[in-house]
């Protein structure tokens, strides 16, 4: 049959504008969480972190907000540069498969950041 | 600093063909490591994991194997590689537990033919 690649979610900005991505998590144990960034053809590259003992972090022209009421996490990247072009993927600790296998890191599927001149 | 090497970098194999992909980590002791396979578009997937040498776990069945032989080396084979073997495999380390922040290598982009 026919087959259909997957697209991941693309977020497209303007350079210089500030980018916000989104990533909705699925367990509400979960008490840490993790932004990734991957650049086309590399590894993905921590970027920056949060437990859930807290609401926002900061970093060098980063964000990550946390919020648990509505399982809800978000990446903001403030004045965004052409070196920001990537595939961003927030990672939360739980559980990896539900009939009890390793605990560890359960990680989107990530959105594709693209910065426009 | 800590550092992890993968090679190599890019590989083609045949179909039916061996396998050996290997992870070196630098700059820590007792690192707990990860072999994931990427698919494009798609999340990762892991594979195995390690807590020290010769303690492997495999979270999918598969055509692939793992070894640790050394602390800090990571080693993903393959007796006979399947077209649907093709992928971007990523090696990773974490300090603590596998809940812990996990650092990822520069990936093996391999193509089965």
């Amino acid at each position: 049959g026919e087959s259909v690649g997957l697209h991941l979610p693309t977020l497209s900005v303007q350079e210089g504008d500030n980018s916000i991505i989104n990533c909705a998590y699925s367990n509400s144990a979960s008490d840490y969480f993790i932004w990734y960034k991957q650049e086309s053809g590399k590894g993905p590259q921590f970027i920056i972190d949060i437990r859930s003992n807290m609401d926002k972090r900061q970093g060098q022209r980063v964000t990550v907000l946390l919020n648990k009421t509505v399982k809800h996490l978000s990446l903001q990247i403030a004045a965004t540069q052409p070196g920001d072009s990537a595939v961003y993927f927030c990672a939360e600790n739980a559980l990896m498969y539900s009939g009890g296998g390793a605990d560890g890191l359960t990680f989107g599927k990530g959105t594709h950041l693209i910065i426009q001149p | 600093s800590q550092t992890i090497h993968q090679w190599p970098a890019t590989l083609v194999q045949p179909v039916g063909s061996p396998l050996s992909l290997e992870c070196t980590v630098e700059g820590t002791s007792n690192p707990n490591l990860y072999w994931y396979r990427q698919a494009a578009g798609r999340g990762l997937q892991l594979l195995f994991y390690s807590v020290g040498i010769g303690q492997i776990s495999s979270e999918v069945p598969q055509n692939l194997s793992a070894s640790r032989p050394q602390d800090r080396q990571f080693i993903l084979s393959s007796k006979k590689l399947l077209l649907s073997d093709s992928g971007f495999y990523l090696c990773a380390w974490s300090s603590g537990p596998s809940t812990d922040t996990q650092y990822f290598g520069p990936g093996t982009r391999l193509t089965v033919l």
